[in-house]
């Protein structure tokens, strides 16, 4: 157990929608990765959040948007759903300093219809 | 820029045998370097990681890596695989800056046989 929490585990919704997944980092742990897995694009980093406020971005469409809460929660948002965006999406968690490691959250696997 | 090139998709072997799996990357700053491990339906969990000092690090469940600068390097080995140790492995480096996003290769899946 990796002690980062992510809500739900499956998510299936249809085209055009809006959906919000939910992460809970470790106790502690101040910093938030969003990451997403694909057969085609493999993992690829999405966003950070380090407590409250965006950190570094990566390859995040202007469709998603995410936010880290006062309590360290953080929230990824994806709007106007495609077929393309079909994946696991990952949370990480981290201490302070670039040098931690980072701890992985079971994922949310989104599948569009 | 980073990038990370996981030599073989697929590494299948017996059993007790010795494996490695290859890991390059290329990097215009300092990396700190990462193996993780991913079984089926689950998230990534770390197997060790190289941040400074010795360039061989050992990990968890018997697993060890040597960094290698000149060859921009970082193989992952055990001396004799487990059935257990069926699972993706993924190589990532993590720019040493206040940034800590982490750049994946594109995994390579260990099959481990009877």
């Amino acid at each position: 157990d990796s002690g980062v929490t992510q809500t739900p585990k499956h998510l299936i919704t249809a085209t055009g929608q809006r959906v919000t997944l939910r992460c809970s980092p470790r106790s502690g742990d101040l910093s938030v990765y969003w990451y997403q897995q694909s057969l085609d694009q493999g993992l690829q980093f999405l966003i950070q959040y380090y407590n409250g406020e965006e950190r570094a971005k990566g390859n995040i469409l202007e469709r998603f948007s995410a936010q880290q809460f006062p309590d360290l929660h953080s929230e990824l948002n994806l709007s106007s759903l495609e077929l393309g965006d079909s994946a696991l999406y990952f949370c990480a968690s981290s201490d302070r300093g670039s040098n931690q490691p980072q701890h992985f959250g079971d994922g949310t696997r989104l599948s569009i219809l | 820029a980073q990038s990370v090139t996981q030599l073989d998709s697929q590494v299948p072997v017996f059993e007790e045998a010795p494996v490695e799996l290859r890991c390059n990357y290329s990097s215009s700053v300092s990396v700190y370097l990462f193996w993780y491990v991913q079984y089926p339906n689950q998230g990534l969990q770390l197997l060790l990681k190289y941040l400074s000092g010795s360039t061989l690090v050992k990990g968890i469940n018997g697993f060890e890596a040597e960094f290698n600068k000149s060859q921009t390097s970082f193989h992952l080995r055990k001396p004799s695989v487990h059935i257990s140790d069926t699972a993706e492995y993924f190589c990532a480096v993590r720019p040493g800056t206040n940034t800590g996003k982490l750049i994946f290769g594109q995994g390579t899946t260990l099959q481990v046989k009877p």
